[in-house]
């Protein structure tokens, strides 16, 4: 099994619907981390969490929710999607001195119509 | 200005050919720099930590000057399996703040 394991792979959902994309991971992590990815721009964070009780703002937030359910799960809500919100979405992990970097699921391709 | 700035590229280079990767940041108070590696629209993976130091794995060097803010790749000999966007990444305050990428083709 993966280390970080996202749900959905793949997801076509329609503008104003409201949708949740699931991360879990087996590394035994504090830290997890939600970025979105679109061409020419990188990776930007959107949500973290350093801990089960912690939650923090990342760059582009708005529009965006989570919940950290556990130690091993932290998933992200879209309330009401949008398309511009179509992108591809990673979930990551850490240990708190990030020596190794991140650990990374193999992401979300999530399309908004 | 963004955080972490590259150049997109694409580099295009032959086999066995040496290519360098330059890239910039803005906060000083980054602690600590990767290199990662990513095939198309699959997941980012860690290709090597940069060090003030420098550090060297196999045909990959890594340079970091925190005076003028620049972290460096080289890679040398080429492989096709190289293609792929290499990504510069710091790390401030536990947060990775990522470059949008530098792409290279390595053709035969």
């Amino acid at each position: 099994d993966a280390d970080v394991t996202q749900t959905p792979r793949n997801r076509i959902t329609k503008t104003g619907k409201r949708i949740m994309l699931e991360c879990s991971q087996t590394k035994g992590h504090d830290r997890m981390y939600w970025y979105r990815q679109d061409p020419g721009l990188g990776l930007r964070l959107i949500y973290y969490s350093f801990d089960v009780k912690d939650i923090n703002k990342g760059e582009i937030s708005d529009g965006y929710s989570v919940s950290r359910q556990a130690q091993a799960k932290f998933s992200l809500s879209l309330e009401s999607a949008i398309p511009n919100q179509t992108a591809l979405y990673f979930c990551a992990t850490s240990d708190a001195d990030i020596i190794g970097g991140y650990t990374f699921g193999s992401g979300t391709r999530l399309t908004v119509v | 200005r963004k955080e972490v700035e590259q150049d997109p590229g694409p580099f295009n280079v032959p086999e066995g050919a040496t290519v360098a990767f330059n890239c910039t940041y803005s906060n000083s108070a980054s602690q600590s720099f990767f290199w990662y590696r990513q095939d198309c629209r699959k997941e980012p993976k860690l290709l090597m930590s940069v060090y003030s130091s420098g550090n060297e794995d196999g045909r990959f060097t890594a340079q970091l000057n925190r005076a003028s803010q620049y972290i460096s790749l080289l890679i040398r000999d080429s492989k096709l399996s190289d293609s792929a966007t290499y990504l510069c990444v710091n790390n401030q305050g536990g947060k990775l703040i990522f470059g949008q990428g530098t792409e290279l083709s390595v053709k035969p």
